[in-house]
């Protein structure tokens, strides 16, 4: 069990584009989701707190505007990277948190990831 | 200072050998602890979650969590070249309700 999907793998797309990424928890109901993005080399930055039915929580320096985030059902959460550009190029990554008994310690489970190369 | 720290490394290994992994974070509220796998290119993998403190074993991991000092550990023992891969540390903060903190991740290189 614990299997979380994304689509798509991987993306190239011209700047000013727009590109929406799905993140989706394939066995269980997922509460919450999480929204990271990690540069070469780097460790993973929590990008924003995904809700079912609520706004997202978004993190300090992220804009809104640009990540817009949709948690529409209990499996599946979306990230939309607006107007992309070069610098947007990154390795974005999604998890998901169980709910119920079984999250008691808050593990997260993450999906493969999805690559965005911005021209 | 960091929230959770880890050594950068890499950590290198023999194969066969214990890697022995450390990690230290600087909120004493800290509820629950996870080591995750990351291979190059690759996303994270759940490895092993621990709470209390003592240890923890899973196969050839074992972590390890001591409160007072604040540090959590993972050793792989008998390890393989296919356990070569970044490891990440990561905290629940209670303040930060259900977010994860994740240290900069430690490099480890098993070499055959």
């Amino acid at each position: 069990g614990a299997v979380v999907s994304q689509h798509p793998s991987r993306v190239i797309c011209k700047s000013g584009t727009s590109v929406k990424i799905e993140c989706r928890s394939l066995d269980f109901q997922a509460t919450t989701m999480f929204w990271y993005r990690q540069f070469p080399k780097q460790s993973l930055m929590l990008m924003a707190t995904s809700n079912e039915g609520s706004k997202a929580t978004y993190e300090q320096g992220v804009e809104k505007d640009k990540f817009l985030i949709n948690h529409a059902s209990l499996t599946l959460s979306t990230l939309t990277v607006t107007s992309a550009h070069p610098e947007d190029s990154s390795f974005y990554i999604c998890s998901a948190k169980r709910g119920g008994q079984t999250s008691s310690y808050n593990e997260q489970f993450f999906g493969p990831g999805t690559r965005l190369t911005v021209l | 200072q960091k929230e959770v720290e880890q050594n950068s490394g890499p950590l290198s290994v023999p194969e066969g050998a214990i890697a022995s992994l450390n990690c230290t974070y600087s909120d004493r509220g800290s509820q629950s602890f996870f080591w995750y796998r990351q291979y190059s290119g690759k996303s994270p993998e759940l490895i092993m979650f621990i709470y209390s403190n003592g240890d923890k074993e899973d196969g050839r991991f074992t972590a390890q969590l001591n409160k007072a000092s604040q540090y959590v550990s993972l050793l792989i023992r008998d390890s393989q070249p296919s356990d070569s891969a970044t490891y990440l540390c990561a905290v629940n903060l209670p303040a930060a309700g259900n977010k994860l903190t994740f240290g900069g991740g430690t490099r480890v290189l098993v070499k055959p």
